[in-house]
Order: structure tokens, then sequence, then C-alpha cells
């Protein structure tokens, strides 16, 4: 079956650029999602980027597909340290309602 | 801005009985979902739930689960006969039914512990 995959945990200093990574490996994949889950919290959607598309940017965010590779980032520049967080990249294949979600990726921000 | 929102938000249970998790799901949205996550695991897909019936469910999702629609807001998950592994996150979502990204919002979760 799908395997969405992520790094564990990313350290970066308030200011700075984050860019958290992940593979899948469905190429059957349409849309990819990108969720953030603070402690205590749900998921709440960040963005998300349709499989036909290579970038998309709103505000802090930019999400980068290489679909050959089937790699997906998340750039967050000037990242604050609300923005401490575990974050998941999801995916969804053609024909599902399913998400498929890697193991999330703590962003811990150090002032 | 319109939310799922889940009841209880903690859930304690004994070993063999039956819970209920309930959700509002958004007002608008036609698709419901339960997902679960146990703890320091991955978030994963139980069932989804399109004009009173299941559209897709996991392997997850046997005979000890069920979904309801109850009335016109609620969305339930029924876990009958609870087992220690069933303790996890459970998060309840919706979507529009738009065809297009039909992005998934999701609630805070229920936290159900079986002892």
């Amino acid at each position: 079956g799908e395997d969405v995959e992520q790094s564990l945990f990313l350290s970066v200093r308030e200011g700075d650029s984050s860019v958290i990574n992940c593979t899948y490996t469905d190429s059957s994949s349409t849309y990819l999602y990108w969720y953030k889950q603070e402690p205590g919290a749900g998921l709440q959607l960040l963005t998300y980027i349709f499989s036909n598309m290579d970038m998309k940017q709103d505000q802090r965010l930019t999400v980068l597909l290489n679909k050959k590779d089937k790699h997906l980032s998340l750039r967050i520049a000037d990242t604050q340290t609300g923005d401490s967080a575990i974050y998941f990249c999801a995916d969804r294949e053609t024909g599902r309602r399913a998400l498929t979600f890697g193991s999330g990726t703590r962003l811990q921000v150090q002032p | 801005e319109p939310e799922v929102t889940q009841t209880p938000s903690h859930q304690v249970t004994q070993m063999g009985q039956e819970v209920i998790l309930r959700c509002v799901p958004i007002s608008n949205h036609l698709y419901f979902y339960w997902y679960r996550q146990i703890l320091g695991q991955k978030v994963e897909f139980l069932v989804s739930f399109y004009n009173n019936e299941i559209s897709e469910k996991s392997e997850i999702f046997d005979d000890q689960f069920s979904v309801e629609r109850p009335d016109g807001s609620n969305f339930t998950l029924k876990i009958r006969s609870t087992k220690l592994e069933d303790s996890a996150m459970y998060f309840c979502a919706s979507s529009e039914e738009k065809g297009g990204t039909d992005t998934q919002y999701f609630g805070p979760g229920t936290r159900l512990t079986v002892l």
C-alpha cells in the first residue's frame, strides 16, 4: 500500500527558514496536503498542492512538489516560535477518499 | 469560521465496554471521516461516510466498529467490546464533495483510554 515518510525532527532558529521534507510512493496521488498539529490540538490544514503543480505559495508557506522523485517539501519563511508544532504531510490517491499520513515532523523553533 | 467539533475530549473506559464517540461535522459538508492516532504512531484512516452509507473503509475498521449519522448534525463512531489497543486519539473530519480538492477539515480529537 501507499507509504508516506518524513524526517522526525527539525530545529531552527527564530527568523530562519524551515524546510520540512516528505516522500510518498504512489504515483497516482492526486492531492498532497500539509497539516499542523499543536500540542493537545487537532490537525489544522495549512495548505495543499495538486499533483500537476510544481509549486504553490501561500504567504510564508511554499510547497514544492517533485513528482518524478515523489518528493514534497514545505518551506516556512521567517519561522516564528508559534510555528513550533508537528507537521504532517498526507496524500490522497486517485479514486479514494482516505488520506495517508506521514509520521509527522516535529519542528522546534529556538528563540 | 465553521469547524468540526468532537465530544468528549477525553473518554476513559474499561476493557470490554462499548463507547460512542461523537462528532458534529461542518454543516454544508457531505463526506465524513474517522481517523485514529495511536500514541507515537501515524494518523490512520478508518472510514469514510457519504449519503448515509460507508463509502470506504480500512482493514482496521472491522466488525468491532460502526458509524452512524443519527440526525442531521451528528456523526458517531461506536466501538464495541473495547480492547487495550483501541486506546488512541480519534479524529473526525468532514469535507465538501466538490470533486476537486475535497479538503478534509479535522476536529480536535477524542482521546480514548481503555483500562
